[in-house]
Formats: structure tokens, C-alpha cells, sequence
């Protein structure tokens, strides 16, 4: 069974302040995604990353994808109180009958006080 | 419509009884996806159907858990003799292909309570 260990499980922060979610595993991913979640509603994806050692950027928010695929960093600059939400890194693999299906790691909530 | 749709929004059930939770995928979408998200945890994959093929049940928890994918669209998630332990919110997932980088978008979810 793949497993995903996504830390902090809580980050509370003052607007500016810089932050950094990871997520690790001790399982190789094809692919690795991030998502926000806002209450009563369902995940939204961030980004998609898929080649070790990419590095995607997204606005204020950064997305590292390790050179081994077993991990991954978020890390927002700067940090807005809109930023405030839960974000979820969740681990695909090709082949097989579980093609695309997503493993989550626990999540972080983050609330950015103004 | 021009997002996945679940119903109901919440659903409130005494232990014991069934319920039948309905997701209706974006048109056009041949993978869906069920997952559970409890108080606290992450995102917990239940069951996966693409196109004609047989459905990946391998999350389903226990037999008390079905599901059905109607035609290639809509699909119903069936709970059996509800327990305390299935309160959770119930996510339907859609994707255009099955692909590791194909977006899943999401519904909002049926929040569930079993009293």
C-alpha cells in the first residue's frame, strides 16, 4: 500500500510570512498532484507535476516534485489571507487496473491571519 | 452541467438503515472516481470505473459498500446497514481519461450522518 505523509497537519501564520507544506513517501510516484479545498466544497487542482526534480510555479505558490518522485514541497511567498484552505498533495501510478487513481496524504489546514 | 453534481448535499440516516448517493459526472467523462474524507483525514479512494471495464473496487471498506456506473454517466453509491463509522463526506471525482496527469474534477460532496 503507497502512503503519503503530508506535514504540518496545521500551519497557522500571520500575512507576509513565508511557508512550506511537504509531502513524503517512501514509494516512487508517475505523477504528484496538489489541491485546495475549501469547506463544503470539493478539491480543486493547483498543479500537476510528473518529472523528478520539476519545479513549477503558480503566482505566489511553488511546486517541487523530488528527483526520486517519492516527494514533494508547496511553498507559498508571502502568504495572503486568502490563501487560507486545506491543501491536499495526492500520488498517482500508471499501469494496472488503478490507472490515474489518487493516493492523499492527510493534508494541511492553513489559515493566514491578516 | 458544466461541473460533477452529487446528491443529496447531506444526508442524515439512523444506523442500520440503506442509502444511495448519486454522482453525475461531467459529460463526456469516461473515468470516475469515489473517495471518502472523514473528520481529520485525507482523501481515502473507494472504487474507480473506466469506460466498459470492470470497476477497481479494492477501497470499497467492507460489503456493505456497492456502486453502479448507469450507461457510462451517472453512477450510485449504496451503503447497507449504515454505521456510526461511515459519517463522512462522499467526494465524486471525473476525468476526460484515466491518465496520472488527467485532472480529476471534483464534486462537492454528500456529507453523511449516521445517528
Amino acid at each position: 500500500t503507497q502512503l503519503l505523509e503530508q506535514s504540518p497537519q496545521f500551519l497557522s501564520i500571520q500575512e507576509g510570512e513565508n511557508l512550506t507544506v511537504y509531502c513524503n513517501s517512501s514509494s516512487v510516484f508517475s505523477s504528484l498532484q496538489w489541491y485546495r479545498q475549501e469547506p463544503g466544497e470539493g478539491p480543486v487542482l493547483l498543479v500537476t507535476v510528473v518529472t523528478g526534480g520539476e519545479v513549477k510555479k503558480l503566482k505566489r505558490l511553488t511546486f517541487q516534485f523530488g528527483d526520486a518522485r517519492k516527494d514533494s514541497s508547496l511553498h507559498i511567498t508571502a502568504a495572503q489571507p486568502g490563501d487560507t484552505g486545506l491543501y491536499l498533495c495526492a500520488g498517482s501510478n500508471a499501469g494496472g487496473t488503478s490507472y490515474g487513481k489518487l493516493t492523499f496524504g492527510q493534508g494541511t489546514i492553513l489559515t493566514v491571519h491578516p | 452541467g458544466a461541473g460533477v453534481s452529487q446528491s443529496p448535499s447531506n444526508k442524515v440516516t439512523e444506523k442500520g438503515k440503506d442509502v444511495e448517493l448519486r454522482c453525475d459526472p461531467i459529460s463526456g467523462h469516461t473515468a470516475l472516481y469515489w473517495y471518502r474524507q472523514s473528520l481529520g483525514q485525507g482523501l481515502e479512494f473507494l472504487i474507480y470505473f473506466q469506460g466498459n471495464s470492470a470497476p477497481d473496487k479494492s477501497g470499497l471498506p467492507s460489503d456493505r459498500f456497492s456502486a453502479e456506473r448507469t450507461g457510462g454517466s451517472v453512477s450510485t453509491l449504496t451503503i447497507q446497514r449504515t454505521q456510526q463509522e461511515d459519517s463522512a463526506v462522499y467526494l465524486c471525482a471525473s476525468s476526460a481519461l484515466a491518465g496520472v496527469a488527467d485532472t480529476q474534477y471534483f464534486g462537492p460532496g454528500t456529507r453523511l450522518t449516521v445517528l
